[in-house]
């Protein structure tokens, strides 16, 4: 089946530095990937739409500064957060879904947890 | 805008008894689909069932089925024999699909439900 990877798994960092999570579809291709984050206990909520080749929609209230998206390849897709606080420290999360696959399902990464001190 | 509500925070069941775990949602789509997704404490989402709004039949796999009510706007995954390995969160979803049911995959969530499943 479909596997999304993702990495790393946790990271700690210090407040003001920059994270880098990568996203990457091991066994499909997807033109389009989507990064959620978690809080802890909470649901999961929209943050971007990482698309292949252009510019990442963001969704209300997510600071596109603040959260770098890049979707260079088919199977790649990376979420930098730049300057890191401790409310950055939360559960991020992303999917893809095979573009060439009619199936309505979407694939999960493993999620990486964001702690920063 | 679409909205996605489980009102139960944590429900607990015995084993090999069957669960349901409440899902209502509000849409303004004409076609959605709908999905159940299930997060043990390790984090990882894992895909348990989907149903298309146009769907008439209800869609089930393996232990899992989904009740859906259409005209009540309510999706209920059943779990049926639990097993102790089915305590985790687990959540309902849906986004909004085009012509011919495409998933968009931008899914809103639930708040989730706990279920915990007692030997």
């Amino acid at each position: 089946g479909a596997v999304v990877s993702q990495h790393p798994s946790w990271v700690i960092c210090k407040s003001g530095t920059s994270v880098k999570i990568e996203c990457r579809s091991l066994d499909f291709q997807a033109t389009t990937m989507f990064w959620y984050r978690q809080f802890p206990k909470q649901s999961l909520m929209l943050m971007a739409t990482s698309n292949e080749g252009s510019k990442a929609t963001y969704e209300q209230g997510v600071e596109k500064d603040k959260f770098l998206i890049n979707h260079a390849s088919l199977t790649l897709s990376t979420l930098t957060v730049t300057s890191a606080h401790p409310e950055d420290s939360s559960f991020y999360i992303c999917s893809a879904r095979d573009r060439n696959s009619g199936a309505n399902v979407l694939t999960f990464g493993a999620g990486s947890r964001l702690t920063v001190l | 805008a679409q909205k996605i509500t489980q009102t139960q925070p944590g429900m607990f069941v015995q084993e090999k008894e069957a669960v349901t775990l409440d899902c209502t949602y509000d849409t303004s789509d004409q076609s959605y689909g709908l999905f159940w997704y299930k997060q043990p404490s390790s984090g990882e989402m894992i895909f348990l069932i989907y149903q298309g709004s146009y769907d008439e039949q209800n869609a089930t796999e393996g232990r899992y089925s989904l009740n859906f009510q259409k005209a009540r706007k309510s999706a209920n995954l059943v779990i049926s024999a639990s097993q102790l390995g089915d305590s985790a969160m687990y959540f309902c979803a849906m986004n909004p699909t085009g012509a011919g049911g495409t998933s968009y995959g931008k899914l809103t969530f639930g708040q989730g439900t706990i279920l915990t499943v007692h030997p």
